[in-house]
């Protein structure tokens, strides 16, 4: 089955950097989402990783550690548009697109 | 591009009520799902079509819950009764293909249901 960890709660000061962790377990990886989602609206999608490695957009990147279980999403200058949750998802072991979603981090960005 | 259109935006019921929710997935998609998210959670699918197939419904009470996708289009899924438990957020979504990793879901605004 899929188990995913993320925090639950941070804050984050606004111009900051913030990183957000995500720990998952699969069997059989099918790569990593990242989604935002504001209060009350829809999850958007953020980054796909299938990669070990970084992939940079704009002031959001993602980082993938297959050999790791590991996942972060990097938030650098921070605005205060960017409180909202952050989802870490992955696809399920049918391995068609069902995705499996993390509870979230709620991120807080304060001035 | 329109997104994926869901109604009612917003519905409250008493308990042992029916309610149903429509969604119109993204042109083209030919997969669509369903999801519910509770308050403080992550979203949890209920089902998946394949057109107007359902290919995973394993999620899905079914002694409650029915869906459908006539026409591999527009679907419903329908709560029948609802019961206090139900009150979430489901979130129909819709991606291009299935089976093929890295495949972007696309979520609707949501259907707000609150059961008193």
């Amino acid at each position: 089955g899929q188990n995913i960890d993320q925090p639950t709660e941070m804050t984050a000061t606004e111009g900051a950097i913030v990183q957000i962790n995500c720990t998952y377990q699969t069997s059989g990886f099918n790569g990593l989402f990242w989604y935002q989602q504001h209060a009350g609206e829809a999850p958007t999608f953020l980054s796909y990783n299938v990669l070990d490695g970084l992939e940079e957009k704009g002031r959001f990147s993602s980082f993938l550690s297959r050999s790791k279980g590991y996942s972060y999403l990097l938030l650098k200058e921070l605005q205060m548009k960017d409180s909202a949750s952050y989802l870490c998802a992955v696809p399920d072991q049918t391995g068609a697109n069902n995705l499996f979603f993390g509870t979230g981090t709620r991120l807080t960005v304060i001035p | 591009e329109a997104g994926v259109v869901q109604s009612p935006r917003y519905k409250i019921i008493e308990k042992k009520q029916p309610v149903a929710f429509w969604c119109n997935p993204i042109s083209g998609h030919n997969t669509l799902y369903w999801y519910r998210q509770n308050l403080g959670q992550g979203p949890e699918l209920l089902i998946r079509y394949e057109n107007e197939e359902a290919v995973d419904d394993s999620q899905l009470p079914k002694d409650r819950f029915s869906a459908e996708r006539l026409k591999g289009v527009d679907s419903t899924l329908k709560i029948q009764p609802a019961e206090l438990g139900d009150s979430a957020v489901y979130l129909c979504a819709s991606s291009p293909r299935d089976g093929i990793s890295g495949n972007t879901i696309y979520f609707g605004e949501g259907s707000w249901l609150t059961v008193v």
